[in-house]
């Protein structure tokens, strides 16, 4: 099983302050999802990465397949991007989630 | 498009009871799947499908079955609920990279 690990657990920020998930995983992958869980619960998808770098608006993900790493940024936080972001790491039909990073943003 | 649709969003169950958990989708997506959700242990996966008539286990399927008859359903089989079996199910499709979720549905076994 791949284990995913994802930090921080909770975070905390500002208004405007500039963002850093980290996620890490133990077994090679072929592709590594971005989700976003709103506090009613509903889950989107951020993005999909195998390689390299995407970005979307304000948010910037980035993935480092030789150190198993991966990062999703945010830039000029909003109250609005207040939300858990899960990171889950594909292995064949497989995913595995790691536990999610709870974010509030306050004004 | 609908997307992702799950019913019910609520269930209460008693030890012992059956049920299943109704997932479909219209965006003629071959990779369907669900996931539980539970506090501090981040979403699992439970049974997934690759396409009609081909479903295989995830990483926790014990207690549920899975069908998959057409591409649009994919059902979730508790054929003997459990309190164990409390938890958010999430039923999910995949297409270019892209998952798309159900709303969940939140279910408690008394």
């Amino acid at each position: 099983k791949n284990e995913v690990e994802q930090s921080p657990q909770n975070l905390t920020a500002q208004e405007g302050e500039f963002i850093t998930i980290n996620c890490s995983y133990s077994v090679g992958i072929s592709a590594l999802h971005w989700l976003q869980q709103h506090p009613g619960g509903g889950i989107v998808s951020l993005f999909m990465l195998s390689s390299g770098k995407k970005k979307h608006g304000r948010l910037i993900a980035t993935i480092n397949i030789q150190e198993k790493h991966s990062s999703l940024h945010i830039t000029a936080s909003h109250p609005r991007d207040s939300a858990v972001y899960i990171c889950a790491a594909v292995s064949g039909y497989a995913l595995n989630f790691g536990k999610g990073t709870s974010l509030l943003v306050t004004p | 498009n609908a997307g992702v649709t799950q019913t019910p969003k609520f269930q209460v169950l008693k030890t012992g009871q059956s049920m299943t958990l109704q997932c479909a989708q219209d965006m003629n997506h071959e990779y369907m799947s669900w996931y539980r959700q539970d506090p501090g242990m981040g979403l699992r996966l439970i049974h997934y499908s690759v396409g009609a008539g081909i479903t295989d286990q995830g990483e926790v399927p014990n207690g549920y079955n899975v069908s998959r008859s057409t591409t649009e359903d994919f059902p979730l089989r508790l054929l003997s609920a459990a309190p164990s079996q409390t938890s958010v199910y999430f039923c999910a499709s995949i297409y270019g990279g892209e998952q798309f979720f159900g709303p969940g549905t939140r279910l408690t076994v008394l």
